[in-house]
């Protein structure tokens, strides 16, 4: 059975602080790993990773995969308060056609 | 591009009664869409996978007859809760994939269910 898991699962950070969520998997045929941000509704994408050491980079974030180790980060430079959310990392079993999602890590930036 | 809508937003209902909520996809075809369901405070709990022109895949634990899945068209999925029990109450989102071969799923807004 795949599995995700996101480590820490809930985060309280002050603004202008940087903050790395992780990410580690587990799922038999992968393809990609996938970022979202989740707010008050729905998740949103931010990336998607299938390459080893490739940085994708978005603004103030960016998040790297490592393949050997099943492993990816998303970091967060000088954070925001609107950059307050649940993060859900996903990994893509290309046989299954679908996703596994993690629990989430729950950021909450204060001013 | 890649808008996936939902409705209703947020539904009420009496306990017995069922409950139909769509997803488009507006701007592009999807054939596969995705349904989750997601307490508060917990992940996503992938329900079902619709192909559009077949019958769901369910996932271990739902009960098929319980949350009726049809995917009639390459925009268009629903899913029906039928019998309707205050512990079906909970947020229900779908997903699309825009294309074959292609991982990210774009997700419509929920759809907040309570059933009294």
């Amino acid at each position: 059975e795949d599995k995700v898991v996101q480590s820490p699962l809930s985060l309280v950070v002050h603004e202008g602080d940087t903050v790395t969520l992780n990410c580690s998997y587990e799922v038999t045929n992968f393809r990609s790993l996938l970022w979202y941000k989740q707010e008050k509704k729905a998740p949103t994408f931010l990336f998607m990773l299938t390459s080893s050491g490739i940085e994708k980079k978005s603004g103030r974030l960016s998040s790297i995969l490592d393949k050997k180790e099943l492993f990816s980060i998303l970091n967060i430079t000088a954070t925001q308060t609107g950059d307050s959310a649940i993060y859900l990392c996903a990994g893509f079993n290309t046989n299954a056609g679908k996703s596994t999602f993690g629990d989430g890590t729950t950021l909450t930036v204060k001013p | 591009g890649a808008v996936v809508s939902q409705h209703p937003s947020w539904v009420i209902c009496k306990s017995g009664t069922s409950v139909k909520i769509e997803c488009r996809s507006l701007d592009f075809q999807a054939t596969t869409m995705f349904w989750y369901r997601q307490f508060p405070k917990q992940s996503l709990m992938l329900m079902a996978t619709s192909n559009e022109g077949s019958k769901a895949t369910y996932e271990q634990g739902v009960e098929k007859d319980k949350f009726l899945i049809n995917h009639a068209s390459l925009t268009l999925s629903t899913l029906t809760v039928t019998s309707a029990h205050p512990e079906d109450s909970s947020f229900y989102i779908c997903s699309a994939i825009p294309g074959l071969g292609l991982d990210t799923q774009y997700f419509g807004p929920g759809t907040r269910l309570t059933v009294l």
